[in-house]
């Protein structure tokens, strides 16, 4: 079966510095991988999707990330933090499993930005 | 704009009661689901749907009932709510079934069972 682990609980970063969220993958075919954001009592928005081709997937609010098929991993990235992008994080992966299409979430971690 | 409405946002309710929660989507989307999220776990698929009269259950259905008779509804029926049952529950719809395909959350629906 697939899964997604989000090592770390919580990141926490200073304002203007670089950010990672990490996240690893296992699957037993070609992963198509997600990452979604959710801010305090809102539901979940898209943030960027890796479907195939470019390992770099650019995505909304100036976020990225890396995939690296060695690794099994697909590290959310973003050069500069602001205090606006403390939310919770998920990484979430799909394929077919048993005849359906299956989106498997990490646990999430929770980035807090400080000023 | 087209969205996707959850409701209520917050409910109380008692051991054994029956709840629904409501989902609605504007996007003419033909597939929605329904997700609980618990502290430590992400979000678990509780039941899915492909279409109108379609209904599937997911990995934590135990509990749990969803009808589609339109396109723009799914609601989410506890028969007999338990205090395991307590959670953020979030409704998702997306366009196709496709693997690569973006699904579309709601706001989310907090209930709590006492």
């Amino acid at each position: 079966a697939q899964s997604v682990a989000q090592p770390e609980d919580q990141v926490n970063v200073a304002e203007g510095n670089p950010l990672t969220v990490k996240c690893t993958y296992s699957v037993s075919g070609n992963p198509y991988l997600f990452w979604y954001v959710q801010y305090p009592n809102r539901g979940l928005q898209f943030l960027l999707k890796y479907i195939t081709g470019d390992n770099l997937v650019k995505g909304s609010y100036g976020f990225e990330a890396e995939f690296n098929k060695s690794q099994t991993s697909f590290h959310l990235k973003k050069p500069s933090a602001l205090v606006s992008d403390s939310a919770l994080y998920f990484c979430a992966v799909s394929l077919w499993d048993t005849g359906r299409r299956a989106l498997t979430f990490g646990s999430g971690t929770r980035l807090q930005v400080q000023p | 704009d087209a969205e996707i409405t959850q409701s209520p946002r917050h409910k109380i309710t008692e051991t054994g009661r029956q709840v629904t929660l409501a989902c609605h989507q504007t996007w003419n989307h033909n597939n929605m689901f329904w997700y609980r999220q618990d502290l430590g776990h992400g979000l678990r698929l509780i039941h899915y749907s492909y279409g109108v009269q379609d209904t599937n259950k997911g990995e934590v259905s135990d509990g749990y009932s969803v009808s589609r008779s339109n396109t723009e509804d799914l609601p989410l029926t506890l028969e007999s709510a338990a205090s395991s049952q307590t959670s953020v529950y979030f409704c998702a719809s997306s366009e196709s079934e496709g693997v690569t395909d973006t699904q579309y959350f709601g706001p989310g629906t907090r209930l709590t069972v006492l």
